[in-house]
């Protein structure tokens, strides 16, 4: 199966901040899938096929990447986008997610 | 505005078996896929499988095989998990999802003796 590793696992930023989360996979994907979760609540989905924000999701958020390395960034971070995110990849089954970068504002 | 009603926590005893469902609404269910999720406590998300609710049609993961069953009841717009041969390792919370934007609130199974 396809392994997905994020890093970092836990990164902490100011308002205002630029945050880049990157995902590794351990072979080619077509593209990357990313779910943010908060705590107590169920995963959301908010970048799909790479680069495409979900239904209401911010445009400071973005994301990008080919082959095996992918990444969300945040242009400027703002305190409700504290949360866990994770990426998933679908190219290849079972279909996998990361471990997870957990975000925090500062 | 689609929505995922996930039946409530489940205590069952190791080596039984338990039925999970997920009831949606305002969505066409019968043209779409859902998929169910595990999660335990601080860690992860993993996949278990999908079933398109038009046909039946499934994919598992195959650590899932023979552990996990989905089925669907299109006149309620319902999908179902069954889960067997419980183990203290199945304790988690569970999720189902309309790919991917509806998502359940989640059911927590707890296996203990």
């Amino acid at each position: 199966q396809i392994v997905l590793t994020q890093s970092p696992a836990i990164m902490s930023a100011s308002p205002g901040e630029k945050v880049t989360i990157t995902c590794s996979a351990s072979s080619s994907v077509s593209y990357m899938h990313w779910f943010q979760q908060k705590p107590g609540t169920s995963p959301k989905l908010w970048i799909y096929s790479t680069s495409n924000l979900a239904s209401g999701v911010p445009a400071r958020f973005s994301g990008s990447g080919s082959g095996t390395s992918y990444s969300l960034t945040i242009s400027r971070m703002e305190a409700e986008d504290a949360a866990t995110y994770y990426c998933q990849q679908r190219s290849s089954y079972p279909w996998t997610f990361g471990g997870g970068t957990k975000l925090e504002i500062k | 505005q689609g929505q995922m009603q996930q039946s409530g926590a489940e205590l069952v005893k190791p080596g039984a078996s338990v039925k999970l469902s997920c009831k949606t609404s305002g969505f066409t269910f019968s043209s779409s896929y859902i998929s169910w999720l595990k999660q335990k406590p601080g860690q992860s998300l993993e996949w278990i499988a999908w079933i398109y609710a038009g046909t039946g049609g499934t994919s598992y993961n195959q650590k899932f095989t023979g552990k996990a069953q989905l089925t669907v009841d299109t006149s309620s717009s319902t999908a179902y998990m069954q889960f067997s041969s419980l183990t203290t390792e199945d304790s988690a919370i569970y999720y189902c999802a309309r790919h991917w934007d509806y998502w359940g609130q989640g059911t927590t199974l707890t296996v203990s003796s």
